[in-house]
């Protein structure tokens, strides 16, 4: 089946350090969406992507969180500097446009910001 | 604000017995609904979706039945098996965002007694 990958699987730092965290969409999904779980909040849409446009980044913390798309298969996530409150699970989505398209999801980034 | 939730936290049900998963929405311009399966250390799965026009819908033991009259949504799994042991979602795509992105309902902790 195919599969979103999203590397790192686990990542630990030092706050004041740069993440990036990458995603690759299933092929052919030309939508791509940055959640981010956290017990206290559950599931949170941070960016979205259509076509390699940003569509919506409401959801993301715009000092000092960025989000791209360099191309079709790669889709980034960076914090800088990161910050304790940071600390989540971040998951990579993609889907097909259209209406009533379900989100395919990765296995998600641990993040820990120590 | 308007949101997706959901009844019970946490639901424990004998091996072999029906589960039923419930969720609330407030939003009637949702059109779109989708449950998730979400198991430790990976990312939601997809299970089943359904769409406003249609009240039921069957998967592999798997039912969702939406009842829009009172905004309630519920998946049903039959003779529930302890590798349904998860967490279960339920999200919602709302139209009159003219966002595809999706809001997550807190989510439901199924138990699986053997």
């Amino acid at each position: 089946d195919a599969r979103v990958t999203q590397t790192p699987r686990h990542k630990v730092t030092e706050m004041g350090q740069e993440v990036t965290m990458r995603c690759q969409p299933i092929l052919g999904h030309n939508t791509v969406f940055w959640y981010r779980q956290t017990m206290m909040q559950g599931l949170e849409l941070l960016a979205y992507f259509r076509n390699r446009a940003p569509l919506d980044d409401s959801g993301m913390p715009k000092d000092r969180f960025s989000a791209e798309m360099p191309d079709a298969t790669l889709a980034t996530l960076k914090i800088q500097p990161s910050e304790p409150r940071d600390s989540a699970v971040y998951f990579c989505a993609s889907g097909l446009e259209g209406l009533n398209q379900p989100q395919h999801f990765g296995d998600g980034t641990r993040l820990s910001i120590l | 604000g308007e949101s997706v939730g959901l009844h019970l936290p946490t639901l424990s049900v004998q091996e072999g017995d029906n589960s039923i998963i419930n969720c609330a929405y407030s939003n009637s311009a949702s059109d779109y609904f989708i449950w998730y399966k979400q198991e430790s250390g990976k990312g939601p799965q997809f299970i089943i979706d359904i769409r406003s026009n249609m009240d039921k819908r069957q998967g592999q033991r798997v039912t969702v039945l939406l009842n829009k009259t009172v905004k309630h949504l519920s998946l049903q799994i039959a003779a529930t098996q302890p590798g349904d042991s998860a967490v279960y979602f339920c999200a919602e795509n709302r139209m009159d965002t003219g966002r595809r992105a999706l809001t997550f309902g807190s989510g439901t902790r199924l138990q699986v007694q053997p």
